[in-house]
């Protein structure tokens, strides 16, 4: 069980939005931990996706932005494409652990 | 560019040792703190250890506390995991990951920039 919480799978077509939350509680984001995300294509290391809650890295498309609010975080993924179709996972620091914490992830398809 | 190349990984018994290691390139190693995070089959993402990048700090899961070792090698760009007593809850790909941070309001948070592709270890008899 991860401490942070994702839907397991979302799913799209092409073109269209889609958003991935991330649950967690007051002993990490709702501590006002700042939430990172990653992607993972099929076989590959993760890639960083958006830091600081809603930063992207040089890049990364403007397709792709987070916010936090809360306890809880979201990606959204706008015009998506078959491309996207990959792993996605959030990370945050939890207080109570002492340590990193990610979600389970979740799967996007690209329909 | 940033390369992060994982070695070491393979079939061991349980019980078993096995040193991981990770070649940086690309960038000022010993500049960053480095982690190790690594994902289970079919499973999701969990952080094993990290170390500053003087080798002041080492900082470990509980999960493996006691077990494994980080280190590195600043003079050889070089990322290690000594791994002790393994169990087949060890069973993993084990990624290298460059640490960096992002600070606001006089707060930092630390986020990981760049990772390898991974090595797989597998604990089995």
């Amino acid at each position: 069980q991860s401490v942070l919480t994702q839907p397991p799978s979302v799913s799209g077509a092409p073109g269209q939005r889609v958003t991935i939350s991330c649950t967690g509680s007051s002993s990490n984001i709702g501590a006002g931990y700042d939430v990172h995300w990653y992607q993972q294509l099929p076989g590959t290391g993760p890639k960083l996706l958006i830091y600081g809650n809603n930063n992207r890295p040089s890049g990364v498309p403007d397709r792709f932005s987070g916010s936090k609010s809360g306890t809880s975080a979201s990606l959204a993924i706008t015009g998506l494409q078959a491309e996207d179709e990959a792993d996605f996972y959030c990370q945050s620091h939890d207080s109570s652990l002492s340590t990193w914490v990610f979600g389970g992830g979740t799967k996007l398809t690209v329909l | 560019e940033v390369q992060l190349v994982e070695s070491g990984g393979g079939l061991v018994k349980p019980g078993g040792s096995l040193r991981l290691s990770c070649a940086a390139s690309g960038f000022t190693f010993s500049s960053y703190s480095m982690n190790w995070v690594r994902q289970a089959p079919g499973k999701g993402l969990e952080w094993v250890s990290s170390i500053s990048s003087s080798n002041s700090y080492m900082y470990y899961a509980d999960s493996v506390k006691g077990r494994f070792t980080i280190s590195r090698d600043n003079a050889k760009n070089s990322l290690y995991l000594q791994m002790n007593s393994l169990s087949a809850e060890d069973t993993a790909v084990y990624y290298c990951a460059r640490e960096d941070q992002y600070c606001t309001e006089g707060i930092c948070y630390a986020f990981f920039d760049y990772w390898g592709q991974g090595t797989l270890v597998t604990v089995s008899s």
